[in-house]
């Protein structure tokens, strides 16, 4: 069963608009964290952002920002002020206990985020 | 030293040979895992080591034979792959507490003729 999910396929937006991704997730545990990562053409997945199921404090660190609602088990992602650099696969990852203290990561299908100049 | 390396960055191999993936961190951290990734797919988990021990096996087909000898050091061996094994293989780890999250090298992209 999919436990991450995001809706969004691709996303063409022009620079310097901001751009949202949903991410849904599922999951039975109490503890677990959230993940966002970038991955360019180049192929490396950079890590961006992590959140943890205790802590629903939204932030904004530099142009990222995030939404993390248990309510509706979201956590969305906003990039504002896009720029061409931004251009790639965002994924949404989940990570739960599969043993005690033992983890693993799964992610969403990816949203393709092109910035056009 | 924060990152994970992988070698080679580049494989290809024919259906007969046998070949190894390499991965290294030295970060101390306890878990590390096997992803393989297709070409416009998610990273999808093959294998998970904790302590050095296999812990997860996502029903990956024999050909695909992982080693963990000692907690820097992660091998993913190949032997008699397909074609459609073509991917980037992804090497991870992470603390145990999950504190830091996941430190992802930059794969090796393989392509079996």
């Amino acid at each position: 069963a999919q436990k991450v999910t995001q809706a969004q396929t691709e996303i063409s937006v022009v620079e310097k608009e901001d751009v949202t991704l949903d991410c849904v997730y599922e999951t039975r545990d109490t503890t677990y964290y959230l993940f966002w990562y970038k991955q360019p053409p180049s192929g490396e997945l950079v890590f961006l952002i992590r959140r943890n199921s205790f802590d629903e404090q939204n932030e904004i660190s530099g142009r990222y920002s995030w939404n993390f609602q248990k309510s509706t088990s979201s956590f969305n992602f906003t990039i504002t002020a896009s720029q061409v650099v931004d251009s790639a696969v965002y994924f949404c990852a989940l990570s739960e206990a599969y043993l005690l203290n033992d983890y693993k990561l799964s992610f969403g299908a990816g949203t393709t985020v092109t910035v056009r100049a | 030293d924060t990152e994970v390396t992988q070698t080679p960055k580049h494989l290809v191999m024919g259906m007969t040979n046998k070949k190894s993936l390499k991965c290294e961190q030295h970060m101390g951290h306890r878990a590390m895992y096997w992803y393989k990734q297709k070409a416009k797919k998610p990273p999808e988990l093959m294998f998970v080591y904790s302590y050095e021990k296999l812990s997860i096996n996502e029903s990956v087909p024999s050909r695909f034979s992982p080693e963990c000898p000692n907690s820097s050091l992660l091998n993913l061996h190949l032997h008699a792959l397909q074609p459609e094994d073509s991917a980037l293989y992804l090497c991870a780890s992470s603390p145990r507490d999950q504190s830091y999250g996941y430190t992802f090298g930059s794969g090796t992209r393989l392509t079996v003729v």
